[in-house]
């Protein structure tokens, strides 16, 4: 059980370059988060998916795209990389039975520099 | 909108000192609270959570109360230990989603 897993674990991408990155969770989760983190601001939600196949706009959902196709994989598109998008991406998930409530599971996390 | 406020960070204590981490909330509802811990190149972990009034969450030590009248959850411990060393975040889920802090790093020293 490998609980919710996110690669690459580190990408360094030129300005206008784009890029997906995958996490996966093999705990049957209907629930999956993509977070920011950035110094000094805590964790933003960015996008949000409540089952395969649907995904919803969280905080900051400007300049990324996400997909949602496999219940397991939620996967978080970069089309055109910008610096102020450098930061580290978590991906979580959760059961989803008692909705956002529930104890959301994360991955280990992606550090992404845009230069 | 809701929002999480905690005491600004870095706290550096010796190992078997008492710890308070300090939160704040504002939210419209009666949110649901809690104390996620994030290791050195890892992800977070959830440590504990109170879902109403006067509940204690406690975990390895840890303890915090939801208190409504001063809308407030700080973290405690009675002796910390090199290992407790992370950053810490205060988080509340009312109308929705997940609403973080940003942060409390920790360092305990031998």
């Amino acid at each position: 059980n490998a609980g919710v897993t996110q690669t690459p674990k580190f990408r360094v991408l030129k300005t206008g370059q784009s890029m997906t990155l995958l996490c996966a969770q093999d705990m049957n989760h209907e629930y999956m988060y993509w977070y920011r983190q950035d110094p000094g601001m805590g964790l933003r939600l960015i996008h949000y998916s409540v089952g395969e196949g649907t995904t919803a706009k969280g905080e900051v959902p400007d300049g990324y795209n996400v997909s949602r196709l496999k219940k397991q994989n939620f996967l978080l598109g970069l089309e055109s990389a910008a610096p102020s998008q450098t930061s580290v991406y978590f991906c979580a998930s959760s059961y989803g039975t008692g909705g956002w409530t529930d104890t959301q599971y994360f991955g280990p996390g992606t550090r992404l520099t845009v230069l | 909108g809701d929002s999480v406020t905690q005491m600004e960070g870095p706290v550096t204590l010796s190992e078997e000192a008492f710890l308070t981490i300090n939160c704040t909330y504002t939210a419209t509802g009666y949110p649901s609270l809690f104390w996620y811990v994030q290791y050195p190149g890892e992800g977070l972990q959830l440590l504990l959570k109170a879902t109403k009034a006067d509940d204690k969450g406690s975990n390895k030590g840890f303890e915090a109360t939801y208190r409504k009248e001063t809308t407030s959850f700080h973290l405690e411990k009675g002796s910390v230990q090199v290992s407790d060393s992370a950053v810490y975040f205060c988080a509340l889920i009312d109308t929705g989603k997940l609403i973080f802090g940003q942060g409390t790093t920790l360092q305990v020293k031998p």
